[in-house]
C-alpha cells in the first residue's frame, strides 16, 4: 500500500512571505497522481494543485507550486506571498493510475498566517 | 464546476439511532463515489468505494454491516451507519468521480457530515 508522510504537524508563515510543506509518499508504481488540498475549519476540501508522475514539468496554480522530485519520491508546495486566508489544513495525497480513484492522504500540516 | 452535495451537514442523535448520509452529484454522472472518515484534527480515512448498481468495497476494518453503502443510481450514494454509538461520532465526507472525465482529474468533494452520537 502507498504511504504519505507529511512530517510537519504545525508551520507558521508571516503573511506575504513565502512557505514550503514538504510532503514524501511510498510507491512501486509508476503511473499515479500527486494532490495538494486545503481544508479550512469549514472543513470543506479544496483542490489547490496536482501533479501527474509523468510530467517532468513541476505544477504551478498563481500563488501556489510544487516541487516534484520523482526519484526522491517528494512533493513539497510552496505558497508565495501568503495570505490571510491561506491558513488552514493542508494535506497531501496520492492516487494510483491503475487501480482505482480513491485518494491516500498525509496526515496534514497546520498552516498558520501570523500578520 | 462540477458540485457534490451531502445532506445532513450535521447530525446530533441518540445511541443505537441508524443515520443515513447521502452524497449527490448535481450535475454530473459519478459511476464511483468514496466515502472518508476523519477524526478531530486527523487525516481523511477512506472506507469504502461505492460503486453504482454494485456492492462497494470496503477497507480492511471498517464494518460492511455498520456502515451500509447504496449507490443505486449515477448520481446518489448514500451511507448509514446503523445503531450508531458514540464511537461512531465523526465526520464523513464524500467525494465522486464523474464518469466521462480523463483519469487525471480530480475528485470532488461534498462539504461533510458532522455525525454526534450522544
Amino acid at each position: 500500500a502507498q504511504t504519505v508522510t507529511q512530517s510537519q504537524p504545525e508551520m507558521s508563515v508571516q503573511e506575504a512571505e513565502t512557505v514550503t510543506l514538504s510532503c514524501t509518499y511510498d510507491t512501486s508504481e509508476s503511473d499515479y497522481y500527486l494532490f495538494w488540498y486545503k481544508q479550512p475549519p469549514s472543513r470543506q476540501m479544496i483542490l489547490v494543485i496536482r501533479q501527474e508522475a509523468y510530467k517532468q514539468q513541476n505544477a504551478t496554480e498563481n500563488r501556489f507550486s510544487v516541487n516534484f522530485q520523482k526519484a526522491a519520491k517528494s512533493f513539497s508546495l510552496k505558497i508565495s506571498d501568503s495570505q490571510l486566508g491561506d491558513a488552514a489544513m493542508y494535506f497531501c495525497a496520492y492516487r494510483s493510475g491503475s487501480s482505482g480513484y480513491a485518494l491516500n492522504f498525509g496526515k496534514g500540516t497546520s498552516l498558520l498566517v501570523t500578520p | 464546476g462540477a458540485v457534490v452535495s451531502q445532506h445532513p451537514s450535521r447530525v446530533i442523535c441518540k445511541s443505537g439511532t441508524s443515520v443515513k448520509i447521502e452524497c449527490r452529484s448535481l450535475d454530473f454522472q459519478a459511476t464511483t463515489m468514496f466515502w472518508y472518515r476523519q477524526f478531530p484534527k486527523q487525516s481523511l480515512m477512506l472506507m469504502a468505494t461505492s460503486n453504482e448498481g454494485s456492492k462497494a468495497t470496503y477497507e480492511q476494518g471498517v464494518e460492511k454491516d455498520k456502515f451500509l453503502i447504496n449507490h443505486a443510481s449515477l448520481t446518489l450514494s448514500t451511507l448509514t451507519v446503523t445503531s450508531a454509538h458514540p464511537e461512531d461520532s465523526s465526520f464523513y465526507i464524500c467525494s465522486a468521480r464523474p464518469s466521462t472525465e480523463a483519469g487525471n482529474q480530480p475528485q470532488h468533494f461534498g462539504d461533510g457530515t458532522r455525525l454526534s452520537i450522544l
